[in-house]
């Protein structure tokens, strides 16, 4: 699986959107880009994916650059409930089963 | 349906003991995963299950660690000969192989395991 570079800390005003950003470069063409969130004290949460399209559900949008080399997540309207760390991952899709290769995430800090 | 369950939530142990965790997946979930998260790290894979059929063993996984999942349902994960070195959280997660998410993996709360 691609490796993935993230900033390790942002920050973000409550209200405002949080754009997250998230490089990988080494991405092959079967490589999705998969976000996952972890509040302090509990498992990873998913909270988006995709393969070249730009993605949105009701958590987030997924903004991945026309050569897939890095993506952005963006929560549109961050809470407090949104600080996390949050964890870019590219693996293979299909129907390998898929296990996570996390790296350190970026901390979001979300403050009033 | 209540999400992946883990138990116990906390268990602290003397070095040497055996430890044993237990996780259950959402029903009808196919796959299940073990991962190991040390402090300011981010998860690590240990072992996955298709089923009942342990799939892929990380090399994290030493000898004293053996995971089962016998009826392809919960599943155990048991720690021999603990050593200071195995505090971490160990989550569970289970995915279901099948349907418009089936790659997405659903997380436990975990158990923090600390060995003096």
């Amino acid at each position: 699986d691609a490796k993935t570079t993230q900033p390790p800390s942002m920050d973000c005003a409550e209200g405002r959107a949080a754009n997250l950003p998230c490089n990988h470069s080494t991405i092959s063409g079967n490589e999705y880009v998969y976000w996952y969130r972890q509040i302090h004290s509990q498992g990873p949460q998913y909270i988006i994916h995709g393969l070249k399209n730009n993605e949105t559900n009701e958590m987030a949008s997924l903004i991945i650059t026309e050569d897939r080399k890095s993506s952005t997540l963006i929560l549109p309207h961050a809470t407090l409930r949104d600080t996390a760390v949050y964890y870019c991952i590219v693996r293979a899709g299909g129907t390998s089963y898929g296990k996570l290769t996390f790296g350190q995430g970026t901390i979001l800090t979300v403050h009033p | 349906d209540t999400g992946v369950s883990q138990d116990p939530r906390h268990k602290i142990t003397k070095r040497g003991q055996n430890v044993t965790f237990r996780c259950d997946p959402i029903s009808e979930h196919n796959r299940l995963y073990w991962y190991r998260q040390t402090l300011g790290q981010g998860p690590e894979f240990l072992t996955y299950f298709q089923n009942e059929a342990q799939l892929e063993k990380s090399r994290l996984l030493s000898d004293r660690f053996s995971a089962e999942r016998p009826k392809g349902s919960f599943s155990t994960l048991e720690i021999q000969r603990t050593e200071q070195g195995d505090s971490a959280m160990y989550l569970c997660a289970s995915s279901p192989g099948r349907g418009s998410s089936y790659n997405e993996q659903f997380f436990g709360p975990g158990t923090r395991l600390t060995v003096l």
